[in-house]
């Protein structure tokens, strides 16, 4: 089946620092999500990105479909944003079907 | 707006007692609906999802169920609890185009 695959695993960092987070994926995909999981376990839309490029604040996201990755940009990182992070994907082959990586988890220390 | 509601928001049962969880979408028709379970560490396990009412695809053999009586409720439910089943359930549905919206999630103790 699909491999989807997250990386780093874990990153900790400075209040501050930026940070790119990659998702990797093995087969096409109709769409991919971006997801935040914060420390009480919402999980929270980010980006709704099958392709291109978004912006939403200090936060921005790429897909390039043809590529078979994604990455999520965090600029200027604040505390706020630990957590873990997850992207999921959904299977071409149009079954419904979203799968989701094993995340990168981000400690942002003050 | 749509929102998507779980309950309860926490549960702890003994061993071999019955489950059901229960998840209800406003302000949609006709959402796919998901049941995901997230155990120690941090992965997402897709459990069951469906596309419509009484249409339930399984993706884990397991002593769970899942049921869809009506449009925009999804039940999760066991017979006899297993203490592998504890973890943190989420609900989710998503819209035509496949975004995934995530209910707050129920977090299952098994004792």
């Amino acid at each position: 089946g699909i491999q989807v695959e997250q990386s780093p695993p874990d990153l900790i960092l400075q209040e501050g620092a930026n940070s790119t987070l990659r998702c990797n994926f093995s087969d096409s995909v109709n769409n991919l999500q971006w997801f935040h999981q914060n420390p009480w376990g919402q999980l929270i839309n980010l980006f709704y990105i099958p392709s291109g490029t978004k912006q939403n604040g200090r936060l921005s996201a790429t897909t390039v479909a043809t590529e078979r990755y994604s990455l999520l940009y965090i600029s200027s990182s604040q505390t706020t944003d630990s957590g873990v992070y997850f992207c999921a994907v959904e299977l071409a082959n149009r079954d419904d079907k979203i799968i989701f990586g094993k995340g990168t988890r981000l400690h942002i220390l003050p | 707006s749509q929102t998507i509601h779980q309950w309860p928001a926490t549960l702890v049962q003994p061993v071999g007692s019955p489950l059901s969880l229960e998840c209800t979408v406003e302000g949609t028709s006709n959402p796919n609906l998901y049941w995901y379970r997230q155990a120690a560490g941090r992965g997402l396990q897709l459990l069951f999802y469906s596309v419509g009412i009484g249409q339930i695809s399984s993706e884990v053999p397991q002593n769970l169920s899942a049921s869809r009586p009506q449009d925009r409720q999804f039940i999760l439910s066991s017979k006899k609890l297993l203490l592998s089943d504890s973890g943190f359930y989420l609900c989710a549905w998503s819209n035509r185009v496949g975004e995934q919206y995530f209910g707050p999630g129920t977090r299952l103790t098994v004792t």
